[in-house]
């Protein structure tokens, strides 16, 4: 799986949007970019993923550059429930392999 | 629709004894995967069981084993506790491939002493 890489922290205003960059230079052609989140204590969460299509669900939306190098994971508008981990993961789902964690972004929404 | 379930959610033990930890998959999945999340840092993959099998296994020391049970829920046994073994324990269940990710459970806190 391809290397990500991410900020260590970043802090947002609640209820602006939080947008999270993710560098995956190495990606290849068939790894999709997954997100999970990780809040305190908690087991990490699924939240979107894509190939090389912008994604939109009802947690948030995520952007992937053309050259699918890069991708930014967008929450509309971010509540202090979204202060957590978050977690890039370049990932292709046909191999079964398992997912490989790096250090994520921790994510501080201020009220 | 119950998510993962994992038991006991704490637990402390001492050096050298021997751990069980409990993991019952999201209805419909048939696959179970165990991560070790030390404090500080993100998940790390121990193994993955599917079919009753072990698939496959991260880097982890053969006092790490497990098993999965015919209802595909699953265990995790570690032996010869050290204290480099605490850690949270996380179980996570999918389908195989997992086209729609992963569901991880909450975790079990292992703390040796």
């Amino acid at each position: 799986d391809a290397k990500t890489t991410q900020p260590p922290s970043m802090d947002c205003a609640e209820g602006r949007a939080a947008n999270l960059p993710c560098n995956h230079s190495t990606i290849s052609g068939n790894e999709y970019v997954y997100w999970y989140r990780q809040i305190h204590s908690q087991g990490p969460q699924y939240i979107i993923h894509g190939l090389k299509n912008n994604e939109t669900n009802e947690m948030a939306s995520l952007i992937i550059t053309e050259d699918r190098k890069s991708s930014t994971l967008i929450l509309p508008h971010a509540t202090l429930r979204d202060t957590a981990v978050y977690y890039c993961i370049a990932y292709f789902s046909g191999s079964a392999r398992q997912l490989t964690f790096g250090s994520g972004t921790q994510l501080t929404v201020l009220p | 629709d119950a998510g993962v379930t994992q038991s006991p959610t704490h637990l402390i033990k001492t050096r050298g004894q021997q751990v069980t930890l409990r993991c019952s998959p999201k209805s419909g999945h048939d696959t179970v995967s165990w991560y070790q999340q030390a404090l500080g840092q993100g998940p790390q993959f121990i193994f993955q069981y599917y079919e009753e099998e072990e698939r496959q296994r991260g880097n982890f020391p053969d006092r790490f084993s497990g098993h999965q049970f015919p209802n595909y829920s699953s265990e995790l046994n570690v032996n010869a506790l050290l204290l480099g073994d605490s850690a949270l324990y996380l179980c996570a269940s999918s389908e195989l491939p997992p086209n729609y990710g992963y569901t991880f459970g909450s975790g079990t806190r292992l703390t040796v002493v």
